[in-house]
């Protein structure tokens, strides 16, 4: 069981809007910063928002990211299907002295 | 151009040790900040990090496997090295290497991951 809860799956159609969220505890998300992976299928990880809200390099601003509190979200805008990907949010953890990840959210595009 | 490679057993027996190296290119782990990182992952599931070096040989593990891992850098061969003990089915995963560079301000900024290598535990 991972240390942050993420829904297992999301969905949406071409073009709409999805929210992924992220829930965590005052050791990690609530005094630490948040990055978001994607995971295409088959493929390594990729970085894709760090530091809350941050873009990485080459990260197309469809993905947006944020942090209230003790959770964080993941959204992104005008749906396309080759965001359909697994995305993994993670932080590190104050009391653990490591890194913790999310579950993951396995993204289909209907 | 940063990359870096995983390389080791693709099959092990339970109950023996694993031995995974991190080749890398591109940077230094001599440069003030830098880290690298083992996470894995079984198949379809989640990611999990196990254990984090840092440039000056600071050492961190995963409170869960920590009694099994052992984490070195060999900085003229720009190689990490990861042990892992007693292995079983369950550690079963695709393992990856990768790297925290230094103006991450977070330890969980992963900005470059090797391609992985699956290791199946199975007699």
């Amino acid at each position: 069981q991972s240390v942050l809860t993420q829904p297992p799956s999301a969905s949406g159609t071409p073009g709409q809007r999805v929210t992924i969220s992220c829930s965590g505890s005052s050791s990690n998300i609530g005094d630490n910063a948040v990055n978001w992976y994607q995971q295409l299928p088959g493929a390594a990880p990729k970085l894709l928002i760090y530091g809350n809200n941050q873009w990485a390099s080459g990260v197309p601003d469809r993905f947006s990211g944020s942090k209230s509190g003790t959770s964080a979200s993941l959204a992104i805008i005008g749906l396309q299907s080759d965001d359909e990907a697994d995305y993994f949010c993670a932080a590190w953890d104050d009391r653990l002295k490591g890194v913790v990840f999310g579950g993951g959210t396995k993204l289909t595009v209907l | 151009q940063v990359t870096l490679k995983e390389s080791g057993p693709a099959l092990v027996k339970p109950t023996q040790t694993l031995t995974l190296t991190c080749t890398f290119s591109g940077f230094s782990l001599t440069t003030t900040g830098m880290r690298v990182s083992w996470i894995r992952q079984p198949p379809g599931k989640a990611l999990e990090w196990l254990a984090r070096i840092d440039w000056d040989d600071d050492k961190f593990y995963s409170t869960s496997l920590k009694t099994r891992l052992t984490i070195s850098k060999d900085t003229s061969k720009n190689q990490v090295v990861l042990t892992m003990t007693n292995m079983d089915p369950v550690d079963t995963a695709t393992y990856y290497c990768a790297r925290t560079p230094e103006y991450a301000t977070s330890s969980a900024y992963f900005d470059y991951w090797g391609q992985g290598t699956l290791v199946t535990v199975s007699s």
